[in-house]
């Protein structure tokens, strides 16, 4: 079946970039989302990029996909403790928004 | 505060109990979701409503009920539960164009003893 994969923990120092990666292996995906769940929280959406593009800025956060290798990655800059979540991947497909396969999440943690 | 409300929001029920698990979406939405996540598990779609239809179960047991009375209001049915669902319940909202992400609620913490 169709799979994401994310490496499950990112330490970073407050202030710098985090970069969060993400490789799937569906390439119908249309629309590329993140989702940010904080502690004791639903997923929150984040940002999101469509396939035709390959990057996507948003204040602090920079969405860049590689179609060709299938891989997507969300850049944070000046990381916040307020920035500490997991972060989710969710390619989706055209057809429905049920088939969103999310990956397993990043824990990102900050660093004093 | 989230356009999608899930209550309660911690619930603690035996495996002979029967209880339910309310969601309310406030976004104008006509499809809704129940998804479950456990821990060191990608979170698993388990059942899909368009416009109060069902269109998806993911093999989910029966000891799991959803219903969709209409398109703002989703439930989930719980009977004779076993440890292992123990688990956060996310309920989810979209529009059913094909286009729109996915919005959640803040779940239901649910441990079965």
């Amino acid at each position: 079946g169709e799979d994401v994969e994310q490496s499950l923990f990112l330490s970073v120092r407050e202030g710098d970039s985090s970069v969060i990666n993400c490789t799937y292996t569906d390439s119908s995906s249309t629309y590329l989302y993140w989702y940010k769940q904080e502690p004791g929280a639903g997923l929150q959406l984040l940002t999101y990029i469509f396939s035709n593009m390959d990057m996507k800025q948003d204040q602090r956060l920079t969405v860049l996909l590689n179609k060709k290798d299938k891989h997507l990655s969300l850049r944070i800059a000046d990381t916040q403790t307020g920035d500490s979540a997991i972060y989710f991947c969710a390619p989706r497909p055209y057809s429905s928004a049920s088939k969103i396969i999310f990956g397993s999440g990043t824990r990102l943690s900050i660093r004093p | 505060e989230t356009g999608v409300t899930q209550t309660p929001r911690h619930l603690v029920m035996g495996m002979t109990n029967k209880k339910s698990l309310k969601c309310e979406q406030h976004l104008g939405h006509n499809a809704m979701y129940w998804y479950k996540q456990s821990a060191k598990k990608p979170l698993e779609l388990m059942f899909v409503y368009n416009f109060k239809e069902q269109t998806e179960n993911n093999s989910v047991p029966s000891r799991f009920s959803p219903e969709c009375p209409n398109s703002s209001h989703l439930f989930l049915h719980l009977h004779t539960l076993q440890p292992e669902d123990s688990a956060l319940y996310l309920c989810a909202s979209s529009q059913a164009d094909g286009n729109s992400p996915l919005h959640f609620g803040n779940g239901t913490r649910l441990t079965v003893t």
